[in-house]
């Protein structure tokens, strides 16, 4: 089945500056990639998503590239404030259509 | 708003005795999902429904059961909890399976402490 890594497990910014969290993806059949972001004790929410049909997708602050021949695709956030602290979850959307996520990215980011 | 909705929020039970999480959403949704999280991990899938086709994660104990009696409701019936089934238990809802894919909609959750 499908298996998603992601790095690293813990990023720590100063605010303002910006922040990278990449996933790999094993099944080349996957071709939905959404990024949820979970603040602590609430519900994992949607903040950017990018189809296999596309290389790269913004959206303000948050950018997500996808590089499908190398099976991986990365979170981009600029600017970081305070409030982006949280866990970041990427997933590949399997063959079989149930996502696999990644183990989770906890940003920290300091006023 | 549409939504996704789980009671209750907290739920305290006692080892071994059954206890049943509830999941409902006005989104029309055809797939729905139950997750169990624990601390500092990613959501693990349990199982899901497309419309009334069941799907089981080969992982998932035996001890762990669903039920979708219509579109809107999915529940989650633990029928004997142990000390490791204390988790936050997320419903999750998407408009389709397969590649072509979709966002997934969570409710906030039941966090379940088993004593």
């Amino acid at each position: 089945g499908e298996n998603v890594e992601q790095h690293p497990s813990t990023l720590s910014v100063q605010e303002g500056d910006s922040a990278v969290i990449k996933c790999t993806y094993s099944d080349s059949a996957s071709n939905y990639f959404p990024w949820y972001k979970q603040e602590l004790g609430k519900r994992p929410q949607l903040i950017i998503d990018i189809r296999s049909n596309v290389g790269e997708k913004k959206d303000q602050r948050i950018a997500v590239t996808l590089n499908k021949t190398a099976k991986h695709f990365s979170l981009h956030i600029t600017e970081t404030q305070p409030e982006d602290s949280a866990v970041y979850f990427c997933a590949a959307l399997a063959r079989r259509g149930v996502p696999t996520f990644g183990r989770g990215t906890s940003l920290i980011v300091h006023p | 708003d549409a939504m996704v909705i789980q009671n209750p929020r907290y739920q305290v039970t006692q080892f071994g005795k059954p206890v049943t999480l509830s999941c409902s959403q006005t989104l029309n949704h055809n797939v729905m999902y139950w997750y169990q999280q624990k601390s500092s991990q990613a959501p693990k899938l349990l199982f899901h429904y497309y419309d009334k086709d069941f799907n089981n994660e080969a992982d998932t104990p035996d001890n762990f059961q669903s039920r979708r009696p219509n579109t809107s409701f999915c529940f989650l019936d633990i029928r004997s909890p142990g000390l490791g089934d204390a988790a936050m238990y997320l419903c999750a809802t998407s408009t389709t399976l397969g590649t072509s894919g979709g966002a997934q909609y969570f409710g906030p959750g039941t966090r379940l402490t088993v004593t």
